[in-house]
């Protein structure tokens, strides 16, 4: 089966620094995505990691440890327009991009 | 990056009415795409996967006469709502395989269907 835990909300200050924590079993594991989501919008891409490690893309790092089922999604320089919910999802074994999601973690940035 | 452009945004219908989603890739072709369904404060689930020329394959628990799929060619696919109840209002979400080269998925923009 699969399962894929995140918290459900989270709040932060602008300019902080956030992590939001994944943790994941699945039949299967082919990478780890994180998703941005504005209310009403589609899932915007932010980043994938399919080897252990942290993966850094400007304000925004994603960290996979694959015996540990366990990623981290950092985000840096908080800004008002990160307030979202982010989404974990992972792409199991030979599936073109078919994806569990989480049940993602609405992250609110206060001024 | 690729583009997938879905179609409409918004639609409101009435119970019992049918409503059909597009959902095309604009610069690629997709042999693949999947549609996905969300709540409101919910994630996406998958509901089915569409393939190219051939059927449409279901996740448990999706009614496959309910929500018929089509994929006639490499860069449409269309989801009908067929006799629409008030609990099939969702927001509905398709992506598309992405090419050959490029890691992430692809989203459609969502269809926002209420069921009145």
């Amino acid at each position: 089966g699969q399962n894929i835990d995140q918290p459900t909300e989270m709040t932060a200050t602008e300019g902080a620094i956030v992590q939001i924590n994944c943790t994941y079993q699945t039949s299967g594991f082919n990478g780890l995505f994180w998703y941005q989501q504005h209310a009403g919008e589609a899932p915007t891409f932010l980043s994938y990691n399919v080897l252990d490690g942290l993966e850094e893309k400007g304000r925004f790092s994603s960290f996979l440890s694959r015996s540990k089922g366990y990623s981290y999604l950092l985000l840096k320089e908080l800004q008002m327009k990160d307030s979202a919910s982010y989404l974990c999802a992972v792409s199991p074994s030979g599936s073109a991009r078919q994806l569990t999601f989480g049940s993602g973690t609405q992250l609110t940035v206060l001024p | 990056g690729a583009v997938v452009s879905q179609h409409p945004s918004r639609v409101i219908c009435k119970s019992g009415t049918s409503v059909k989603i597009e959902c095309r890739s604009l610069d690629f072709q997709a042999t693949t795409m999947f549609w996905y369904r969300q709540f409101p404060k919910q994630s996406l689930m998958l509901m089915a996967t569409s393939n190219e020329g051939s059927k449409a394959t279901y996740e448990q628990g999706v009614e496959k006469d309910k929500f018929l799929i089509n994929h006639a060619s490499l860069t449409l696919s269309t989801l009908t709502v067929t006799s629409a109840h008030p609990e099939d209002s969702s927001f509905y979400i398709c992506s598309a395989s992405s090419p050959r080269g490029v890691t992430e998925a692809f989203f459609g923009q969502g269809t926002r269907l209420t069921v009145v």
